[in-house]
């Protein structure tokens, strides 16, 4: 079955250091990959999204990620954090194989900043 | 263009009885999907809409139903609500051919059941 685990439930960072966020899926064919944040008592932002071709998407506010086909990983990234980072990260696979074609989440990432 | 907004932000409710929710798409978007997302825990899907009628269903009992009108907007309805259906509930929207291009999430509900 489609999952996607994070394996981080919560991390915190000094404020201007780097980020890694790790997640892990499970999925029977080329995986559609996306990362969202959610602010507490706000709905979802996409952050970036991967389909095909280069494996290091860019997306919105400095993030990146990175499709390792081999290792199934799309670890999300950021050189230097800013307090305004500290939210609720989910990532999350593409099941286009279904009736419906949904969005399946990760258990999400909770990220603090250290002043 | 306007995004997905979703009503109420917040309401109360006792157990038994029945709440409706309320979604409007964004502009252009003709497909909508509903997730719960209990506290502490991800989204899970609940339905997706399209064209008025149910495009599949996650492993949420029958008491949870739903409607799209017209205008591609849409109602989460439970029946009989129990305890543990108080979580956060997001409607997303997208345009049918691009689901996978990732949906447009609204605010949210937050349900609480007593």
């Amino acid at each position: 079955a489609q999952s996607v685990t994070q394996p981080d439930i919560h991390i915190t960072v000094s404020e201007g250091a780097s980020l890694e966020l790790r997640c892990n899926y499970s999925y029977g064919a080329t995986p559609y990959l996306f990362w969202y944040v959610q602010s507490p008592g706000q709905g979802l932002q996409l952050l970036l999204k991967y389909f095909s071709g280069d494996t290091l998407v860019q997306g919105i506010k400095g993030f990146e990620a990175e499709f390792k086909r081999s290792q199934s990983s799309f670890n999300l990234r950021k050189p230097s954090v800013h307090w305004s980072d500290a939210a609720e990260y989910f990532c999350a696979v593409g099941d286009v194989r279904s009736s419906a074609s949904k969005i399946i989440f990760g258990s999400g990432t909770r990220l603090s900043i250290r002043p | 263009e306007t995004g997905v907004t979703q009503s109420p932000t917040h309401l109360i409710k006792t157990r038994g009885q029945q709440v409706t929710l309320r979604c409007s798409s964004q502009s252009g978007h003709n497909t909508v999907s509903w997730y719960q997302q209990a506290l502490g825990q991800g989204p899970q899907f609940i339905f997706q809409y399209y064209r008025e009628e149910e495009n599949g269903r996650g492993n949420f009992p029958p008491r949870f139903s739903g409607l799209q009108f017209p205008n591609y907007s849409s109602e989460l309805n439970v029946n009989a609500l129990e305890l543990d259906d108080s979580a956060l509930y997001l409607c997303a929207s997208s345009r049918r051919t691009e689901v996978t291009g990732g949906y447009t999430f609204g605010s949210g509900t937050r349900l609480t059941v007593v």
